[in-house]
């Protein structure tokens, strides 16, 4: 079983759509979790963070956590095309700053 | 501020040959990460060091990959010799152990290709 583990896609939205993103993990002490976006040929790009658990909203970004489910997701409202990219999903599981990346969700926003 | 710095950004160069990347960690920081990133495989890490010492090498795939880390504002990764299968995007991250979050940080990688 993989530590981490995210939908390839590609998952399309409509511009304006909310496009949702899932991740699971399987280490149950992992503390913080990340979200990274990748463009094509580019490095990945931390986005967002959450420790906590619950919402974490930073503008048209919404991360959720639920620890209890093992389960991490990435909310993007108002979808843009330049929001278009792979996205990352890390875990920190507290030993050491070494993360488990999953292989990334494709995201395509049609205008 | 300077992020993580990464060179050359792009290699190309005939298998058996020795490659020799680099990389520049954010100042102050005391971890730094070497990753692999392949469509097939996606990101994989290869080796991580902190305060400069090797903690972690077990994602390194052969002898014939090595890294060293001499001072905390710089490191290199080896391949000696390289073969075609190397080819990829080899990217270094580097992170601090402060605060209650330690999110890493990412270079614009090197794309490297094996003839």
């Amino acid at each position: 079983q993989k530590e981490v583990e995210q939908n390839s896609g590609p998952l399309s939205v409509p511009e304006g759509a909310i496009a949702s993103l899932n991740c699971t993990y399987s280490d149950r002490g992992s503390q913080s979790f990340f979200w990274y976006r990748q463009y094509s040929g580019k490095s990945p790009e931390l986005i967002m963070f959450i420790y906590s658990n619950g919402d974490k909203e930073d503008g048209r970004f919404t991360a959720q956590l639920n620890k209890a489910s093992q389960y991490v997701s990435l909310l993007i409202r108002d979808s843009q095309p330049s929001d278009s990219a792979t996205y990352l999903c890390a875990v920190d599981p507290n030993t050491g700053n070494q993360f488990y990346f999953g292989t990334g969700t494709s995201l395509t926003v049609i205008p | 501020d300077a992020g993580v710095i990464q060179s050359p950004r792009h290699e190309v160069t005939e298998m058996g040959q020795e490659v020799t990347l680099r990389c520049k960690p954010i100042s102050g920081h005391d971890y730094l990460f070497w990753y692999r990133q392949t469509m097939m495989r996606g990101l994989e890490l290869l080796i991580y060091f902190n305060n400069n010492v090797p903690i972690d090498d077990s994602g390194m795939p052969e002898d014939r990959f090595s890294a060293k880390m001499p001072n905390a504002s710089f490191s290199t990764l080896k391949i000696q010799p390289s073969e075609p299968r190397d080819s990829a995007v080899y990217f270094c991250a580097s992170s601090s152990h402060r605060g209650q979050v330690q999110p890493q940080h990412f270079g614009d990688g090197t794309r490297l290709s094996i003839l």
